[in-house]
Parts: C-alpha cells; structure tokens; sequence
C-alpha cells in the first residue's frame, strides 16, 4: 500500500519568513515518483515539482527548494522569503513507478500575512 | 482541448437526486483520474483511467458512484441517490500515456452542493 502523510494542517507565517512543508510517504516499491502540487485560492492544482525515487539530489528553483531524504521517506518543500501570493494548499503526491496510480497527501493550508 | 474541462462547475441538487459530472481531458491523454476535495479535506482518490479501463475502482467511496469513459477521452462521474456527504468539489485530472512520469493536469473541478 502506499501512503502520503502531510502533518502540518495549516502553517502561517509573516511576509518573508521561510517555511517548510513537510511530506513523508510510504511505499513498498523500488521505483516511485513525488510531486508537489499548489492549490491557490482559485482552486485548479498547478504542478510544482516531480521527482523520481533514483534521484536524491536536491533542488531549487527561486525561491522554492525541496528535500528528498530516501532514508527517512521524506520530500519536504521549503519556501524561502514567503510572500502573500505564496497563499496556498500544498499537496505532496506519490505515484508508483510501474501504473498510473496516484494518491495524495491530506494537504497544507499555508497562510503568508503581510 | 487546451485544459482539463470539467461541468457543470457548480450543481446543488436534493437530497436522493442522480447527478453526472462530466470531465473533457486534454486531448491525447490517455490517463484519466478523478478525486473529491471535501471541504478543508485533501484529495480522495475515486478512479482512474487508463484509456477506457479502470484498473482500480478501490477508491470509489460506495455503490452509488460509477464512473465511465468512452472513445479513450470523456468521462461521467455519476452518483446515484446522493446524500449530504457526497457534497464536495469533484476534481478531474489527466495525463498523457506511456508517459509514466508525466504530471497531472487538473480541471477547475465539479462543486457539488445535496441539500
């Protein structure tokens, strides 16, 4: 079976804080996928990141960084220098490696107040 | 299409009442997902496609929902008899074939209010 857990209900933070999105997962697989999702006031989820069980490195894009830590089934997301359009739900997502299975977390509310 | 379209966008319906969701995937996208947001609640996962076949309907929360897909695009989401719990955003996503990596496109969901 596989599982996403995302601990942290609802986070806020003041402008320009940096905050972490935490993410462990579950999975009796070799070859799995994480995604991290954004679900802004709006409503459609946008895609973030995707990374695939092979690859450890961690990345960074802006202001968005993301651990992959495979000895703690962990895929947390950092948000550095947060601003109020950081406002958002974040979803962590695992797919298994060999179908179209996909499940996800219960989600983040992330509050950034001015 | 351009995105994942999904209607109605929004439908309150009575209690006991049938209603059909209805997804339009990318075009060329053979994997078909549909989830349901309750509100303040993360993503349940209902079914998923892969082309017409649903290999697991694990997720549907009860007889009353069925999900089809024809022709490898469209796909109804019906619930039967609704009830009050069935009230949520029912969200569909796609994804191109072969492509097991690929990430999941969302439509704008389905708000469905039983009074």
């Amino acid at each position: 079976a596989q599982k996403v857990t995302q601990a942290q209900t609802e986070i806020s933070v003041v402008e320009k804080e940096d905050v972490t999105l935490d993410c462990v997962y579950e999975t009796r697989d070799t070859t799995y996928y994480l995604f991290w999702y954004k679900q802004p006031p709006s409503g459609e989820l946008v895609f973030l990141i995707r990374r695939n069980s092979f690859d450890e490195q961690n990345e960074i894009s802006g202001r968005y960084s993301w651990n992959f830590q495979k000895s703690t089934s962990s895929f947390n997301f950092t948000i550095t220098a947060s601003q109020v359009v950081d406002s958002a739900v974040y979803f962590c997502a695992l797919k298994k490696g060999n179908n179209n299975d996909m499940r996800f977390g219960a989600g983040t509310r992330l509050t950034v107040k001015p | 299409g351009a995105g994942v379209s999904q209607s109605p966008s929004n439908k309150v319906t009575e209690k006991g009442k049938d209603v059909e969701l209805r997804c339009d995937p990318i075009s060329g996208h053979t994997a078909l997902y549909w989830y349901r947001q309750s509100l303040g609640q993360g993503l349940e996962f209902l079914i998923y496609f892969q082309g017409n076949s649903a290999p697991d309907k694990s997720g549907l929360p009860s007889d009353r929902f069925s999900a089809e897909r024809t022709g490898g695009s469209v796909s109804t989401l019906t619930i039967q008899r609704t009830q009050q719990e069935d009230s949520a955003v029912y969200l569909c996503a796609s994804r191109m074939g072969g492509s097991n990596t690929g990430e999941l496109f969302f439509g704008e969901g389905s708000r469905l209010t039983v009074l």
